[in-house]
């Protein structure tokens, strides 16, 4: 089962920030927190990960609340090209932590509109 | 080309029939995985594996086969094909197990009649 919830579809105007929240409220200490984004007819494609901190990158920003139990995607000037589906995903550890696996949600599907 | 591939990208087949999905990659990642993407599901793992002759069943690993000869390539074979195998299949690879990052292939959409 999914250990996150997003909402089914945002908009955002081109230019603008978007902004796609992520609940995980189960989360565990030892597990990250990855965005990956889907374009249409397309393999999904990374685009950041966290556990506490917030991060940032040439793509986006990730930012953690301090109880870890949900997040925000930060595409601070999205353009037509960043529309798209975007997952928020729970890497979880297993096998005493030899293996991860991410579990995957349902996205939000982001529409940037002209 | 460098990268992550998939064949065939569309793939019609009747029940009962046996499949092979193709995924090369030409990283040399050590890691390799399969999954299966479904209306109202999130990406779901088929089976990986994390070397040559090195395979794991993942989370609906029902109904399928893997192989892996070698480093590059990942078969993914349906050995009896049913209806509800019909989905789209990504291909997935990555450095190491700790590594962050998988690099998707393009996808193949298997439909089953």
């Amino acid at each position: 089962d999914a250990k996150t919830t997003q909402p089914t579809s945002m908009d955002c105007a081109e230019g603008r920030a978007a902004n796609l929240p992520c609940n995980h409220s189960t989360i565990s200490g030892n597990e990250y927190v990855y965005w990956y984004r889907q374009i249409h007819s397309q393999g999904p494609q990374y685009i950041i990960h966290g556990l506490k901190n917030n991060e940032t990158n040439e793509m986006a920003s990730l930012i953690i609340t301090e109880d870890r139990k949900s997040s925000t995607l930060i595409l601070p000037h999205a353009t037509l090209r960043d529309t798209a589906v975007y997952y928020c995903i729970v890497r979880v550890l297993y096998n005493a932590g030899n293996n991860r696996k991410l579990i995957w949600g349902l996205g939000t599907s982001l529409a940037v509109n002209p | 080309d460098a990268g992550i591939t998939q064949s065939p990208r569309y793939k019609i087949t009747e029940t009962g029939r046996q499949v092979t999905l193709m995924c090369h990659q030409t990283w040399s990642h050590s890691y390799m995985f399969w999954y299966r993407q479904d209306l109202g599901h999130g990406l779901r793992l088929i089976y990986y594996s994390a070397a040559a002759d090195i395979t794991d069943k993942g989370e609906v690993p029902d109904g399928y086969v893997v192989s892996r000869s070698k480093t590059e390539n990942f078969p993914l074979t349906l050995e009896s094909a049913t209806r509800s195998q019909t989905s789209v299949y990504f291909c997935a690879s990555t450095l190491a197990v700790t590594y962050n990052e998988q690099f998707f292939g393009p996808g193949t959409r298997l439909t089953v009649l």
